[in-house]
C-alpha cells in the first residue's frame, strides 16, 4: 500500500463545476495535510494546509479532513480552465526528522 | 512563504560531464530537500540536506553520484555527476518552513537535458 494514494486521473469537469480530488494516506500519526497545484512545466505550489478535522475553505477552495478514515479531500468551487492542473496531495509527521509524502497526483481537467 | 531561486534554470549537457545546480533562500532554514521529477510522473526525493550535517540520501541515490553541500541555512548545491541520458530531469530544491504546519515550498526547478 502506498503512504499516499490518490486517483491519477483525468478527473474532467466543465467549467463551473465542483470538482473534487481525494487522497488517503497510510500513517495514522499524520498531523499535516497539504495540497499542492503543478502547472504543466512548472513547480508545486502550495495552495492548502489543514491539521484538524473538518472544513478549511480559502476563496474557491475547500480542504476536507478525516483523521478516523485517513481521508482528505479538496473541493474546488465554480472551476475554472485556469484550474487545470495536477494536484498533489502530500502528508507529514509535523515532528523533527519526519519527511513530507507526496502522493502521485491528480490530473484535473476543467473543460470550457 | 520563503522565496528561493535556482541556477540554471535549465541545461543541456554531454554525457559523462557533471552539472552543479545551486538553491538559494531568502531566509533562514533548516531543512532543505532536493528532489527529481521526470515527466509526467510523480516527485522523488533524492536526498535531504541539512546545514552542518551530512546529507541524508533515500533509497537508490548515492553521494557519490549525486553529492551536495550546505553551508549554511540559505543554500545548498546538488551535483549530478558523471550524467548519462537517464538523469535527463527536473530538478527541484525544496525548504520546509518551520511551524504550525511545518509547511514545504518549491523553488522553479531546474530542466536538465544529457545528450
Amino acid at each position: 500500500q502506498k503512504e499516499v494514494e490518490q486517483n491519477s486521473g483525468p478527473l474532467s469537469v466543465p467549467e463551473g463545476a465542483i470538482a473534487s480530488l481525494n487522497c488517503t494516506y497510510s500513517d495514522r500519526v499524520s498531523q499535516s495535510f497539504f495540497w499542492y497545484r503543478q502547472y504543466s512545466g512548472k513547480s508545486p505550489e502550495l495552495i492548502m494546509s489543514i491539521y484538524s478535522n473538518g472544513d478549511k475553505e480559502d476563496g474557491r477552495f475547500t480542504a476536507q479532513l478525516n483523521k478516523a478514515s485517513q481521508y482528505v479531500s479538496l473541493l474546488i468551487r465554480d472551476s475554472q480552465p485556469s484550474d487545470s492542473a495536477t494536484y498533489l496531495c502530500a502528508v507529514n509527521r509535523n515532528t523533527g526528522g519526519f519527511k513530507t509524502i507526496f502522493g502521485a497526483g491528480t490530473r484535473l481537467f476543467v473543460k470550457a | 512563504s520563503a522565496v528561493i531561486s535556482q541556477k540554471p534554470s535549465r541545461d543541456i549537457c554531454q554525457r559523462g560531464t557533471s552539472l552543479t545546480i545551486q538553491c538559494q533562500v531568502d531566509s533562514q532554514v533548516t531543512m532543505m530537500f532536493w528532489y527529481r521529477q521526470q515527466p509526467g510522473q510523480s516527485l522523488t526525493l533524492i536526498a535531504t540536506a541539512n546545514q552542518g550535517s551530512e546529507a541524508t540520501y533515500e533509497s537508490g541515490f548515492v553521494i557519490d553520484k549525486f553529492p551536495i553541500s550546505r553551508p549554511n541555512l540559505t543554500f545548498s548545491t546538488l551535483t549530478v555527476s558523471n550524467m548519462s541520458p537517464e538523469d535527463s530531469s527536473i530538478y527541484l530544491c525544496s525548504v520546509e518552513q518551520r511551524g504550525v504546519y511545518n509547511e514545504q515550498f518549491f523553488g522553479p526547478g531546474t530542466r536538465l537535458t544529457v545528450l
